[in-house]
């Protein structure tokens, strides 16, 4: 099966910093989204990016589906953007995620 | 609103006991995920299903068991079986080609 490996682990940033998550993939992958879990659990869409650029307000996203990553880069960075950051693909678009262990990112005031 | 909903938030469990877990969506989707995840680790898949009447195990599915007698709702049930049921449990529901979308979450735990 897919396997997809997120880096780095752990991460802490000075509030107003930026940052750069990583996601490599083992396989061609049509679905890639990238999600943050709160503290409360919740996993929050961020973006579905099988391939090209998104930005959505601080942050964006980067997949080069022919070299199998993604970046997810996050900009002046807020103490609400803390929690832990997955990376999670699929071969096509209904069949299941298989998940990355995560980026747990902690930003301090 | 339109949505998935997980029920209840938390739930525990006593030995020997089966628990289900509920999980609905109004979206019109077809397909339907659990997933488990433990502390500081990602979402493992536990079952899906793409259409009504018709689901896969996932990685997995031991001590576990599913329905989908209707395309509004995919419940899950926690059997005596499953020896470390304390988890966070996610639904998530597709349409065709689009992003999965997930529930709020139910935590179980043993009693």
């Amino acid at each position: 099966g897919i396997q997809v490996e997120q880096s780095p682990p752990d991460l802490i940033l000075q509030e107003g910093a930026n940052s750069t998550l990583r996601c490599n993939f083992s396989d061609s992958v049509n679905n890639l989204q990238w999600f943050h879990q709160n503290p409360w659990g919740q996993l929050i869409n961020l973006f579905y990016i099988p391939s090209g650029t998104k930005q959505n307000g601080r942050l964006s996203a980067t997949t080069v589906a022919t070299e199998r990553y993604s970046l997810l880069y996050i900009s002046s960075s807020q103490t609400t953007d803390s929690g832990v950051y997955f990376c999670a693909v699929a071969y096509s678009g209904n069949t299941p995620l298989v998940f990355g262990k995560g980026t747990r990112l902690s930003v301090i005031a | 609103d339109g949505g998935i909903t997980q029920s209840p938030k938390y739930l525990f469990r006593k030995e020997g006991q089966n628990v289900t877990l509920s999980c609905e969506q109004n979206l019109n989707h077809d397909a339907m995920y659990w997933y488990r995840q433990d502390p500081g680790q990602g979402l493992r898949l536990i079952y899906y299903s793409q259409i009504v009447n018709d689901f896969q195990k996932g990685d997995i599915a031991e001590g576990y068991s599913v329905s989908r007698e209707k395309k509004e709702s995919f419940p899950l049930t926690v059997t005596s079986a499953q020896k470390n049921p304390t988890a966070f449990y996610l639904c998530a529901s597709t349409p065709r080609g689009a992003p999965q979308h997930f529930g709020d979450g139910t935590r179980l735990s043993i009693l």
